[in-house]
């Protein structure tokens, strides 16, 4: 079955600072990842995803992720945090049935303290 | 173009009463979700539809029905309360397209709806 795993549940960080946010797959066959952010009583944003290509993916707001298959990762990351930043994250694979659905991780949140 | 949105946005209901949550979407997207999202478990899938007219189980879908009569919207059923469903949510549109550059493989999700039953 597919799945997604965050190992940790809050990354804290200066801003200033790179970030790095977590995030493991497994899955059969080609996997198809995807970032989210939630702010604070908003739904999910979408960020960015890896269908194919390159492993570094770009997305919005200065975040990329790489995609590493040897590793099983997708982890997201920052050059230079903001304080704007701070939210929370969830990894997701698309399942491999017709339904197209993703399948989330528990979420990593981000504090960025100034 | 107001993308997802979910009505109503905050409801407490009492333990055995019935409301049902709407969704509409007006990017003409085919696929339509309901998840929710409760702490330290992100977002779990209750129900699906692939299409108008039809609705599909998901990995949650226990106390719950769905309605997709018309392709905009999709209705979330609660007919019997439970404080287990205190939750917050969300509903998720994408559209049919797949292929690697498309947009097909993005999932847009409403504001969310917090529910509170007693």
């Amino acid at each position: 079955a597919q799945s997604v795993a965050q190992p940790e549940d809050q990354v804290n960080v200066a801003e200033g600072n790179p970030l790095t946010v977590k995030c493991t797959y497994s899955v059969s066959g080609n996997p198809y990842l995807f970032w989210y952010v939630q702010y604070p009583n908003r739904g999910l944003q979408f960020l960015l995803k890896y269908i194919t290509g390159d492993n570094l993916v770009k997305g919005s707001y200065g975040f990329e992720a790489e995609f590493n298959k040897s590793q099983t990762s997708f982890h997201l990351k920052k050059p230079s945090a903001l304080v704007s930043d701070s939210a929370l994250y969830f990894c997701a694979v698309r399942d491999v049935d017709s339904s197209y659905k993703l399948i989330f991780g528990s979420g990593t949140r981000l504090l960025v303290r100034p | 173009n107001a993308g997802v949105t979910q009505t109503p946005k905050f409801r407490v209901l009492k333990t055995g009463q019935s409301m049902t949550l709407l969704c509409a979407q007006d990017m003409n997207h085919e696929y339509m979700y309901w998840y929710r999202q409760d702490p330290g478990m992100g977002l779990r899938l209750i129900h699906y539809s692939v299409g108008e007219g039809t609705t599909a189980k998901g990995e949650v879908p226990d106390g719950y029905n769905v309605s997709r009569l018309k392709k905009q919207n999709f209705l979330l059923g609660l007919e019997s309360a439970a404080p287990s469903q205190t939750s917050v949510y969300f509903c998720a549109s994408r559209n049919r397209n797949s292929l690697p550059g498309g947009t097909g493989e993005t999932q847009y999700f409403g504001p969310g709806t917090r529910l509170l039953v007693l």
